[in-house]
Formats: C-alpha cells, sequence, structure tokens
C-alpha cells in the first residue's frame, strides 16, 4: 500500500535562512507526488506538483521541489524563508484509479524573526 | 486556479441534531470529490469518495449512516453528520477533482463544534 512519510514534525528557522522539508513516499508505479501548504483553520494550498519530465518542479512562493526516484523522496526547499511561510506542510501521493491523495503526518514550520 | 467552495465555515450545533456541509466547485464540474476529517495537529484522513450519481465509497471504520454524502450534481457534493455528539467535533475539508488538471483542489474547511 501507498504510504507517505514525513519525518520532522516541528521544524523552526529563522526568517531568511534555507528551508528543506523531507517526504519519503512508497509507491510500486511511478508517483503523482504533491506538496500543500494549510494556515491554521484553513483549507489547504497546493504549493508544486511533480508528475513526470524534470525532477526539480518549481511552485509558488519561492519553493521548489525535487524528486529522487533512487531515494524515494520528493523534499521542499526554499531559499529564503519569510515569516508568513509559518503553517503546516503536507506531502501527498495520488494514487489509484479513484485518484485518492495519501498524506504525510505533515510538518508544522515556526519562522522565528 | 479552480476554486471550491465550502460552507459554512464553523458552526455549532447541539448533540442529536444534524449538521449538513455543502462543497461546491465554482469554476469547473467534478465528477469526483473527498472528504476528509482532520483532528487538532493531525493529518487529512480521507473518509470518503463521493461520485457524482452514485454511492459514496466509504474508508474502512467510517460509519456510513452518521456520515451521509450526497453527490447530486456535477459541482455539488454535501456531508451529513447525523444525529452529532462531541466526539464528532472535528475540522472537515472537502476537495473536488479537476479532472482537466489531474489535480484535487480543496475548500476552506468546516468546524464542526457538537456541544
Amino acid at each position: 500500500a501507498q504510504s507517505v512519510t514525513q519525518p520532522d514534525i516541528h521544524i523552526t528557522v529563522s526568517e531568511g535562512a534555507s528551508l528543506e522539508l523531507r517526504c519519503n513516499y512508497s509507491y510500486g508505479a511511478t508517483p503523482y507526488l504533491f506538496w500543500y501548504v494549510q494556515s491554521p483553520g484553513q483549507g489547504l494550498q497546493l504549493l508544486l506538483k511533480y508528475f513526470s519530465g524534470d525532477t526539480l518542479v518549481q511552485g509558488i512562493k519561492g519553493f521548489e521541489a525535487e524528486f529522487k526516484r533512487s531515494q524515494s523522496s520528493f523534499n521542499l526547499r526554499k531559499p529564503s524563508v519569510h515569516w508568513s511561510d509559518a503553517a503546516e506542510y503536507f506531502c501527498a501521493v495520488l494514487t489509484g484509479t479513484a485518484s485518492k491523495l495519501t498524506f504525510g503526518t505533515g510538518t508544522r514550520l515556526q519562522v522565528t524573526l | 486556479g479552480a476554486v471550491v467552495s465550502q460552507h459554512p465555515s464553523w458552526v455549532i450545533c447541539k448533540s442529536g441534531t444534524s449538521v449538513k456541509i455543502e462543497c461546491r466547485s465554482l469554476d469547473f464540474q467534478a465528477t469526483t470529490m473527498f472528504w476528509y476529517r482532520q483532528f487538532p495537529k493531525q493529518s487529512l484522513m480521507l473518509m470518503a469518495t463521493s461520485n457524482e450519481g452514485s454511492k459514496a465509497t466509504y474508508e474502512q471504520g467510517v460509519e456510513k449512516d452518521k456520515f451521509l454524502i450526497n453527490h447530486a450534481s456535477l459541482t455539488l457534493s454535501t456531508l451529513t453528520v447525523t444525529s452529532a455528539h462531541p466526539e464528532d467535533s472535528s475540522f472537515y475539508i472537502c476537495s473536488a477533482l479537476y479532472q482537466g488538471a489531474a489535480e484535487a483542489f480543496f475548500g476552506q474547511g468546516t468546524r464542526l463544534t457538537v456541544v
């Protein structure tokens, strides 16, 4: 069965510092991978997605992610974090004919000034 | 991008009553919508897949008689929490599958509090 692991429950970074959020997946076929961001009490906003092609994917708000098949990873990065980036981040994989999204447990990002 | 509207954003109801939550795709047709439940500081748990014109497919452990799902049109799915109890209090989120982009767009969520 497919699964998504986000090893870091909580990460704190200083504003202006670089960020990397880890995501590992387990899926037999080529995965469709997503990163979402959720502000408190809100729904989810798509940051970026990977289906195929270039393994380095650019998203909104200056985020990027790199798909590494050999490591079954899809880590999210941002070179310089802003205070407004503080939120919960979810990695997800789209699986099955029913197009279900399986989510990781999320990583809460705190940004210190 | 495509917009999914969820209503209401928050609701408080008494134990034993029923609450209906609506999920609308505003600018696209969605044959498939999903309902999730999210507990505080936890991930999203898929409750059911809603298909237009057919019965919803519930995930294991989800009570279909308590969480009634109706997907009567290509732009509207509803989740009715029947005979609500305090343990049903949670954040419920819907998403609609935009097949043209193989992407699901999410509503803003509904905070349900049962007192």
